[in-house]
């Protein structure tokens, strides 16, 4: 069964920390792995996307790591700022097209940045 | 601007009444579904469809209907609304390549 986990479930950190978010799979055949951020009450937006042959992709302040041998990807935050406080969704896409039925979701990591 | 957009945002309704969430895109993708997001579960397809006329159940279809007689509306349909329905529903495009999905702002929906 296609699986994606995510840690830690919830984090709490201080502003201009930084931080990593984790993001275990189990999809296959493997296309693309995405991080998305949902701020509260809004839909997510997307920050990265990864393809199997990239291992680490920027996006500001935003980098995303992957390592498809052990299946695993991870969102690193430099410099945190209380804006970055969301929910941030792994997403595993199976094959190299289709359906959205070969989308599989994390249930999310949530991030709180304090002052 | 290129954009998703639902109708309405925020809803609140008895059991048994029927009701209709509407989504729209400007982007002209193909591609457009609808999910449901509950704490601790993440996001779940509801529908999904691939084209005009053309729909299928994602893994939580039951309790709900929709439509795709044209290309930039995908509405979503409770005929008998239930208390267990209640929760966040996102519609979502998607369109080039990477399956880059852009969702809509959300309806927080709530059954009594």
């Amino acid at each position: 069964k296609n699986q994606v986990e995510q840690s830690p479930q919830s984090l709490i950190i201080l502003e201009g920390k930084n931080c990593t978010l984790q993001c275990n799979y189990t999809v296959s055949p493997f296309s693309n792995l995405r991080w998305y951020k949902q701020d509260t009450g809004r839909g997510p937006v997307s920050l990265t996307i990864m393809t199997f042959s990239e291992n680490t992709k920027s996006n500001g302040r935003y980098t995303a790591t992957l390592d498809a041998d052990t299946k695993q990807s991870s969102l690193h935050i430099t410099a945190s700022q209380l804006s970055d406080s969301a929910s941030y969704i792994c997403v595993v896409t199976q094959g190299s097209s289709g359906s959205a039925r070969q989308l599989t979701f994390g249930s999310g990591t949530q991030l709180t940045v304090l002052p | 601007e290129a954009q998703v957009t639902q109708n309405p945002r925020y809803l609140i309704t008895v059991t048994g009444k029927k009701l209709t969430v509407t989504c729209s895109q400007n982007m002209n993708h193909e591609y457009m579904s609808w999910y449901r997001q509950d704490p601790g579960l993440g996001l779940r397809q509801i529908y999904y469809s691939m084209n005009v006329e053309v729909t299928d159940k994602g893994d939580v279809p039951e309790g709900y209907k929709v439509s795709r007689k044209e290309k930039r509306n995908f509405p979503l349909i409770l005929e008998s609304p239930s208390p267990n329905q209640t929760s966040l529903y996102f519609c979502a495009t998607r369109g080039g390549g990477g399956n880059e999905q852009f969702f809509g702002p959300g309806t927080r929906l709530t059954v009594l």
